[in-house]
């Protein structure tokens, strides 16, 4: 049973553009939702969080949009560069466990 | 800035050994976990341990494997008996707080099994 449901599964994007990543949830007890960005060879970077109780949170270029209702989530780089060019992930976990729930991963492309 | 070390970067193994990987968690962070990735899958959770026991394992943590905090610095994963299909990337983590939040994890050590 797959937690959490991550697409697209690669997206390429022009330099200037907004990349989008959507993640949905079935359980209804999670109440941390992060994202990473992974590079090849390295580890899960841990990007930006949400929990339930807000409908958005920005840093910088990227901003988490959140809808309880419909159990998804969003990520949204704005202004993408070549740098964000990356893996990322979605997950999820709840405050009565400790195990991060990760989505199957965006691989991003951001071309010149 | 503080960050998760792992040793080694890269373990070969023969299937039937058993092989330890290292782990040093952010200094004054209190919870501690392993994943691990399978080459072009997910992340998968393993194992989270606090107080010197774990607080809760996966599916996949089975007899096989062990954890353990020998020291106040150190964070161990044993496999008992490598399996070919044990070959993936093993990432600890920690973070400061229960719940799993704002989790930073190491740069990873590739296991391969032969």
């Amino acid at each position: 049973q797959q937690q959490v449901k991550q697409s697209p599964q690669s997206l390429i994007v022009q330099k200037g553009g907004i990349s989008i990543i959507n993640c949905a949830y079935e359980n209804t007890a999670f109440d941390y939702f992060p994202w990473y960005q992974q590079f090849p060879g390295k580890g899960p970077a841990l990007l930006i969080a949400i929990r339930p109780d807000v409908s958005e949170k920005k840093e910088g270029r990227f901003t988490i949009s959140f809808n309880k209702s419909a159990k998804q989530f969003s990520l949204h780089i704005m202004d993408s560069q070549p740098g964000d060019s990356a893996t990322y992930f979605c997950a999820a976990s709840s405050n009565s466990g400790y195990a991060l729930n990760f989505g199957k991963g965006t691989s991003l492309l951001v071309t010149p | 800035e503080p960050e998760v070390t792992q040793t080694p970067s890269h373990q070969v193994t023969q299937m039937g050994q058993e092989v330890i990987l290292r782990c040093v968690p952010i200094s004054n962070h209190l919870y501690f976990y392993w994943y691990r990735q399978i080459l072009g899958q997910k992340v998968e959770f393993l194992v989270s341990f606090y107080n010197n026991e774990i607080s809760e394992k996966s599916e996949i943590f089975d007899d096989q494997f062990s954890v353990e905090r020998p020291d106040g610095s150190n964070f161990t994963l044993k496999i008992r008996s490598t399996k070919l299909e044990d070959s993936a990337m093993y990432f600890c983590a920690s973070s400061d707080r229960t719940g799993a939040y704002e989790q930073y994890f190491g740069p990873g050590t590739r296991l391969t099994v032969t």
